[in-house]
Parts: C-alpha cells; sequence; structure tokens
C-alpha cells in the first residue's frame, strides 16, 4: 500500500532564517506531487507541482522553492522565511491521469 | 484553470442532516471528489463520483452532480459531531492537477 510521510509535523523558525520541508511517498512509481499551503481560516492554495524528476512547476511566485531529487522525495524550501509563510504546510501525491490527491499530515509552520 | 467555490460554513445540529454545495468551471474533470479535513491533519478523500454520474450514494453520504449547472453537493445524512470538520470539494480539471475549493466549516451541535 501507498503511504506518505511529511515531517517535522511543527516547526517555529525566526524571520530570515532557512526552511526545509520534505516529503516522500512510498509504495508507487513517478507519483506528482504537490506542496499546498493552507493560511489560517483559508482553503488550500497551490504552491508547486512536480510531474517527474527534478520538474518543478511553481504557481504562486514568492520566496519558497521546492525540488524533487528523487521520484518519491518532494522538498520545500526557503533561504530566508517572512512573516507571511506562516501556515499549514501540506504535500501531497496522485497517480499520473487521475487527481483523487492523498495527503501528508501536514507541518504547522509558525515564523516569529 | 479550474475555479471552485464553497460557502465557507454550515451548522447543522446533531441528527439533521447536512448539504454542502460546490460549484465549478471546468466542465472536462472525470472525477469530481470530496475531501475531509479534521482539525490540525491533512486531508483525506472521503468520496468521489465520476463525471458521468448524477448520484452516488456511499452509506450516510449521498453526492449529487449537476453537470448542465455544474453544482456538485454533499449530502450527510443524520450528521453527528464527529462530522465536524472542514470539507473541499475538487475536481481535476484539464490538467490532472487537483484544484480545491476554500473548504466548508462543517460544525454540529447537540
Amino acid at each position: 500500500s501507498q503511504t506518505i510521510h511529511q515531517w517535522p509535523a511543527t516547526l517555529v523558525q525566526p524571520v530570515g532564517s532557512p526552511l526545509s520541508l520534505e516529503c516522500t511517498v512510498e509504495g508507487t512509481s513517478n507519483p506528482n506531487l504537490y506542496w499546498y499551503r493552507q493560511a489560517a481560516g483559508r482553503g488550500l492554495q497551490l504552491l508547486f507541482y512536480s510531474v517527474g524528476i527534478g520538474q518543478i512547476s511553481s504557481e504562486v511566485p514568492q520566496n519558497l522553492s521546492a525540488s524533487r531529487p528523487q521520484d518519491r522525495q518532494f522538498i520545500l524550501s526557503s533561504k530566508k522565511l517572512l512573516l507571511s509563510d506562516s501556515g499549514f504546510y501540506l504535500c501531497a501525491w496522485s497517480r499520473l491521469q487521475n487527481t483523487e490527491a492523498f495527503f501528508g499530515q501536514g507541518t504547522r509552520l509558525t515564523v516569529v | 484553470g479550474e475555479d471552485v467555490e464553497q460557502s465557507l460554513f454550515l451548522s447543522v445540529r446533531e441528527g439533521d442532516s447536512s448539504v454542502i454545495n460546490c460549484t465549478y468551471t471546468d466542465s472536462s474533470s472525470t472525477y469530481l471528489y470530496w475531501y475531509k479535513q479534521e482539525p490540525g491533519a491533512g486531508l483525506q478523500l472521503l468520496t468521489y463520483i465520476f463525471s458521468n454520474m448524477d448520484m452516488k450514494q456511499d452509506q450516510r453520504l449521498t453526492v449529487l452532480l449537476n453537470k448542465k449547472d455544474k453544482h456538485l453537493s454533499l449530502r450527510i445524512a443524520d450528521t453527528q459531531t464527529g462530522d465536524s470538520a472542514i470539507y473541499f470539494c475538487a475536481g481535476g480539471g484539464g490538467s490532472y492537477i487537483p484544484t480545491f475549493g476554500r473548504g466548508t466549516s462543517l460544525i454540529v451541535h447537540p
């Protein structure tokens, strides 16, 4: 069976510090991978998606970046966090040609 | 791209039925989905409907799809306090990227 792991679960970081959130998927190959952000009281905002290793599409220009160094690994990064980067970050995967998405448990990021 | 709209809040009494509505713009979605998000957790797929269906029933859940009006609804019968959560509808659109509404917060009170 397929599983998705996302860590850490919570993170408190000072403004200006770097960020690295990691997501891995097990039990499938060549998944579509997604990073979403959910600000407090708001819906899901798609940040990045990837259809293959090294292929990253950005939906929203900002100071975040994503990388996919391996088939089932998706990393969300920032060189310098802003207060506005606070939120709940969700990693998800789906099979090609099928948009049923499977989500990780999320990372609660608080930038102070 | 796909736009998905939902009302933000719904409050019901325990035991009543809940109906959560959603409208979408892209008619090319093959499937339409309902997800549930409990506090502090990721989203879990609740149910889905194939785009050539009008209705799907799964225990207490009934999904209705009106393709002409691009309207999707989720009915929860005999709503329980454990049903309190945020419910998202989602479609795939032509690009197969899941596109989510803003979510409807369902509040169930005794």
